[in-house]
């Protein structure tokens, strides 16, 4: 099957920080990139959609400016959370697409907002 | 009302026991996910559904598209197949998740 990757796995950070998490397609291109987070116990939420060489596309509520997402290839997308509060602890997943139905997921992102 | 609905939430097994786990939708799809989460969080994708049925080694997925319902069963359960296993829905180019049931089968 494909292969995505996330780094870091998992991170600690201090309030007010900013944390970069990269997704990497290894064994195909995807022009579309889905970032997720999920909280405890619950489902994943999307937060955006992003597509090779363009701007990403937010969901309702998700702050822009706070996770800048770039998707500057068609085997690297990175999130950037900025200034990060305890409240952005989350788990976060990236989800390349190949075609219209066909997603994969990455291993997920463990982020601890001290 | 969740676009996307599960059953059970929480399922547990003795190993060897035969698993079904539910989902209902009420938009319109072109297609359903069957993914599983293992506790580290990694998700896997099952199956990718749009009619009938597919089987891989112990797992069997089926969809009604009429109904809007499709299952996701498991036969001859084993303590590895403990996770969380969600359904997800492609709606409008997005997919749409079920909050999941959590499966714990036992020795």
């Amino acid at each position: 099957g494909a292969v995505v990757s996330q780094h870091p796995s998992r991170v600690i950070c201090k309030s007010g920080t900013s944390v970069k998490i990269e997704c990497r397609s290894l064994d195909f291109q995807a022009t579309t990139m889905f970032w997720y987070r999920q909280f405890p116990k619950k489902s994943l939420m999307l937060m955006a959609t992003s597509n090779e060489g363009s701007k990403a596309t937010y969901e309702q509520g998700v702050e822009k400016d706070k996770f800048l997402i770039n998707h500057a290839s068609l085997t690297l997308s990175t999130l950037t959370v900025t200034s990060a509060h305890p409240e952005d602890s989350s788990f976060y997943i990236c989800s390349p697409r190949i075609t219209s139905e066909t997603q994969y997921f990455g291993p997920g992102t463990r982020l601890l907002v001290l | 009302k969740n676009e996307v609905e599960q059953s059970p939430q929480n399922l547990t097994a003795q190993e060897g026991e035969f698993i079904t786990i539910n989902c209902s939708y009420s938009v319109g799809i072109s297609a359903l996910h069957w993914l599983q989460q293992h506790p580290g969080g990694g998700i896997v994708s099952l199956f990718m559904l749009s009619s009938g049925k597919k089987k891989h080694g112990r797992l069997i997925a089926t969809i009604n598209i009429q109904e809007k319902h499709s299952s996701l069963h498991i036969t001859a359960s084993h303590p590895r197949d403990s996770a969380v296993y969600i359904c997800a829905a492609y709606n409008t180019d997005k997919l749409i998740f079920g909050t999941g049931t959590r499966l714990q089968v036992f020795p």
